[in-house]
């Protein structure tokens, strides 16, 4: 019973490379959501996705910064153009679908480090 | 929208006494609130949750109260143990448009159990 896996792991990127994370839900899950945790802070929300939709952005930068959920395969989030401040760990986690499951698992988590 | 403090930030106890983490959240329709408990290096883990019709929730050494007039829950950690040495944080969902809310988090607490 795979739990949330994202990759990579780690992804080190120099400044103005593109960033690609990925995250498979749980079995069963549709809803993916996307977290970004700075050093000795919490962890902020970015987006929600169900497939082929996107639920709410609101805590994504408008720029540079885009996610995904297609019909098929994993979520992905993009960010274009990196900049030192987008180092951070990005967690995804997932739901399962139907109201009142409001439960949240999370992925490992993938550390980008741009230098 | 949802804002959530948590004190204290650090928390030390020594091996066996209980350890009270708190938090207050600002958005009255908030309904779900879970706690993650996060080592070093690792994902957030889904600890216990509570819903908003209810006023407590216990789970062996761990215990959740909800109080939905003042706005504020807590968690406690009763016979504390090395183990439970991580950085805990809370959060309550957040109602942006669709079905299921994301999570807005707590800044966390460091807790310390001392052999």
């Amino acid at each position: 019973n795979a739990g949330v896996m994202q990759n990579p792991r780690h992804l080190v990127r120099r400044r103005g490379q593109e960033a690609r994370l990925r995250c498979s839900p749980m079995k069963g899950h549709s809803h993916v959501y996307w977290y970004r945790q700075l050093p000795e802070e919490g962890l902020k929300f970015m987006v929600y996705l169900q497939k082929e939709n996107i639920i709410d952005e609101s805590g994504m930068p408008k720029e540079r910064f885009s996610a995904e959920f297609p019909k098929e395969g994993p979520s992905i989030l993009r960010i274009q153009q990196v900049v030192r401040g987008d180092s951070a760990a990005y967690f995804c986690a997932s739901s399962p679908r139907g109201q009142g499951s409001y439960e949240q698992y999370f992925g490992p988590g993938t550390r980008l480090t741009v230098t | 929208g949802e804002n959530v403090e948590q004190h204290p930030s650090t928390l030390s106890v020594q091996e066996g006494d209980s350890a009270v983490i708190k938090c207050t959240y600002s958005d009255s329709a908030s309904n779900y609130f879970p706690w993650y408990k996060q080592e070093l290096g690792k994902r957030p883990q889904l600890i216990i949750d509570i819903r908003s019709n209810v006023g407590e929730k216990k789970d062996q050494r761990i215990a959740v109260t909800l109080n939905k007039t003042a706005k504020h829950f807590s968690l406690h950690i009763t016979e504390t143990q090395p183990e439970d040495s991580a950085v805990y944080f809370c959060a309550a969902n957040n109602f942006n448009g669709g079905s299921q809310g994301n999570l807005i988090f707590g800044k966390g607490t460091k807790l310390s159990v001392k052999p």
